[in-house]
């Protein structure tokens, strides 16, 4: 059974300054893991996919890479903003049918001014 | 990109009594939808996976009678939380689309059971 899970489970940071948030999942045989931010008592935004065949990808200050062989993804957020505050879920997906994500517990950012 | 409509955001209703909550793609057809649930300061967890025209699956641990799902149309999902008890009070959070794109959610329902 994949198991996903995520450190730190908290983060306050300044704000600037570079982070990693880290994902870890037991299984590696993924179809592809997928990077969201969730706002208090709001849904999901998808920040990133990348799919197995995939090393990582960028959109603006985000960068997430995938190391299937050893089970982790990392998000990296560059030069953050009090505006970055919220929780970051990792999820992946076990394959290319129509499959749940199975997600881990979330990082809580907190950017301080 | 596709998205996925899900009302009401939030309800509270009295113990007892039962909440439909819906879920709808906007602008493309889902044969199947995911309905999770997320209790406070927990991951999401899936509940049950809705699919058109036939019998929902659900998780171990979830339901089936106090959970219905009804999956009539190519757009369209209800999760009807039946005999609300206030140990049901969570975030509902239905989902649709995948395989080499990625999976769209809705906004999410915040359900209180007083």
């Amino acid at each position: 059974k994949q198991e996903v899970t995520q450190i730190p489970a908290a983060l306050s940071v300044p704000e600037g300054e570079n982070l990693v948030l880290n994902c870890s999942f037991t299984d590696s045989a993924i179809y592809n893991l997928q990077w969201f931010r969730q706002d208090p008592g709001k849904g999901l935004t998808s920040l990133l996919l990348i799919q197995s065949s995939q090393r990582e990808q960028t959109s603006g200050r985000l960068n997430a890479s995938l190391d299937k062989s050893s089970g982790r993804s990392t998000l990296y957020i560059a030069a953050s903003q009090p505006g970055d505050s919220a929780t970051y879920l990792c999820a992946v997906r076990s394959n290319s049918g129509n499959t749940p994500l199975v997600f881990g517990k979330g990082t809580r950012l907190s950017v301080i001014a | 990109g596709a998205v996925v409509s899900q009302h009401p955001s939030r309800v509270i209703c009295k113990s007892g009594t039962s909440v439909k909550i819906e879920c709808r793609s906007l602008d493309f057809q889902a044969t199947t939808m995911f309905w999770y649930r997320q209790f406070p300061k927990k991951s999401l967890m899936l509940m049950a996976t809705s699919n058109e025209g036939s019998k929902a699956t659900y998780e171990q641990g979830v339901e089936k009678d106090k959970f219905l799902i009804n999956h009539a149309s190519l757009t369209l999902s209800t999760l009807t939380v039946t005999s609300a008890h206030p140990e049901d009070s969570s975030f509902y959070i239905c989902s649709a689309g995948g395989g080499p794109g990625s999976a769209f959610f809705g906004q999410g329902t915040r359900l209180t059971v007083v």
